[in-house]
């Protein structure tokens, strides 16, 4: 039973260039959110996917933008990158219905210079 | 504005003895909290949940207790084992699946 995997494990971009990180879900569920984990802190919502909508959204800026597609597979876009989107970006899925933990992938890391 | 604090960023126990991770909350919405473990080059992974409906859930060595008019919970593990040496997160359902982080505790257990 496959769990949540992430694509790219490493990148590395500069100032302004727009990125694409990947996630597929655990096998069954049907939810992906999305986190941006700083050093040193917890990790911080930036939105989450269901039935290709997203469905809520946390405090982060239109550059930051997402898709899921119907396999629940999603993608987390950021254009014009800064350096201070130098951070995690880990994927969690879950099942929409009812209050069920979220299972994370391992995580992007991703690095402006 | 931050929702979720573990107020201890790292905690060192010996190996046998009892670890106690300790987390408040603000916001007296939240209605379902969870511990996460992480390792080094890892993703976060669950290890137990409580709903606001409960003051305390067991899952083996590990015990989490809530109190909603301190807004508090702890996690409490059992005996502590060299394995358990990770950053552990509290976290907190808003509207359901907005979930929040604490900034993480770090624990290492002694041998």
């Amino acid at each position: 039973d496959a769990g949540v995997t992430q694509s790219p494990t490493h990148l590395i971009k500069t100032r302004g260039q727009q990125v694409t990180l990947r996630c597929s879900p655990k096998s069954g569920h049907d939810t992906v959110s999305w986190y941006q984990q700083a050093l040193g802190q917890g990790p911080q919502f930036i939105f989450q996917y269901y039935e290709e909508e997203e469905r809520q959204r946390g405090n982060f800026p239109d550059r930051f933008s997402g898709h899921q597609f119907p396999n629940y597979s999603s993608e987390l876009n950021v254009n014009a990158l800064l350096l201070g989107d130098s951070a995690l970006y880990l994927c969690a899925s879950s099942f929409w219905q009812g209050y069920q933990p979220q299972h994370f992938g391992d995580g992007t890391r991703l690095s402006i210079l | 504005d931050q929702q979720v604090k573990q107020n201890s960023p790292s905690l060192s126990v010996q190996e046998g003895r009892i670890s106690i991770l300790n987390c408040d909350y603000t916001n007296s919405m939240f209605d379902y909290f969870l511990w996460y473990k992480k390792y080094p080059a890892e993703g976060p992974t669950f290890l137990i949940s409580i709903s606001s409906i409960k003051d305390k859930n067991e899952d083996g060595r590990f015990t989490v207790f809530l109190n909603k008019s301190a807004k508090h919970l702890s996690l409490h593990i059992v005996p502590s084992q060299p394995g358990d040496s990770a950053v552990y997160f509290c976290a907190a359902y808003y509207n359901n699946n907005d979930m929040r982080f604490g900034a993480g505790t770090r624990l290492t257990v002694k041998p």
